[in-house]
């Protein structure tokens, strides 16, 4: 399966615990978005990555809320000291970059805080 | 503020008919907008997209049109088939927000047969 791969799927937490959400982009993308959806709510932007670099975080939740996108390996979305309202489906997409370019979404992760 | 708009959360349509979806948007620096398909617990897949510079792009059964003296688009389906029942999300961006993508809410499609 060459698309968008994220892990895991399903993930409770307890409320204060850590929460880390890993991705990875197709073969041959270099840029990585992440997207939060709230139920009965559309896809709501996080943040934009390179490899290695913030591009646009303008989405991000100023606390607790951490993205890396690290030269190997996936990118990981980390959520610090979770509580009720980060339950979500968190969606990570990628794309070749560039102007006008479609991103392709992952199945994404439903975490459930407890 | 929303930025882009789906206001019908619903629709249904008969098996063989027309499915329009309708989009609208208040940013007029959006120059690029895309469709996204979306089955319950997996991720959008993406169906088509539009750039400012047209008003018409079609893809089989798909076809998007924009307006943009309106700032709306909609996507016509024909014809509609069981397998088309999903959400769609419509989206929109800007050359210099380098694929930050701004989602309407969706619309649930369900096409009966």
């Amino acid at each position: 399966n060459a698309g968008v791969m994220q892990n895991p799927r399903h993930l409770v937490r307890r409320r204060g615990q850590e929460a880390r959400l890993r991705c990875s982009p197709m073969k041959g993308h270099s840029h990585v978005y992440w997207y939060r959806q709230l139920p009965e709510e559309g896809l709501k932007f996080m943040v934009y990555l390179q490899k290695e670099n913030i591009i646009d975080e303008s989405g991000m939740p100023k606390e607790r809320f951490s993205a890396e996108f690290p030269k190997e390996g996936p990118s990981i979305l980390r959520i610090q000291q979770v509580v009720r309202g980060d339950s979500a489906a968190y969606f990570c997409a990628s794309s070749a970059g560039g102007l006008n370019t479609e991103a392709f979404f992952g199945q994404g992760t439903r975490l459930t805080v407890v | 503020d929303q930025q882009v708009k789906q206001n019908s959360p619903s629709l249904s349509v008969q098996e063989g008919r027309i499915s329009i979806l309708n989009c609208d948007y208040t940013n007029s620096m959006f120059d690029y907008f895309l469709w996204y398909k979306k089955y319950p617990a997996e991720g959008p897949t993406f169906l088509i997209s539009i750039s400012s510079i047209k008003d018409k792009n079609e893809d089989g059964r798909f076809t998007v049109f924009l307006n943009k003296s309106a700032k709306h688009l909609s996507l016509h389906i024909v014809p509609s088939q069981p397998g088309d029942s999903a959400v769609y999300f419509c989206a929109a961006t800007h050359g210099g927000s380098q694929g930050n993508l701004i989602f309407g809410k969706g619309t649930k499609l369900s096409v009966k047969p």
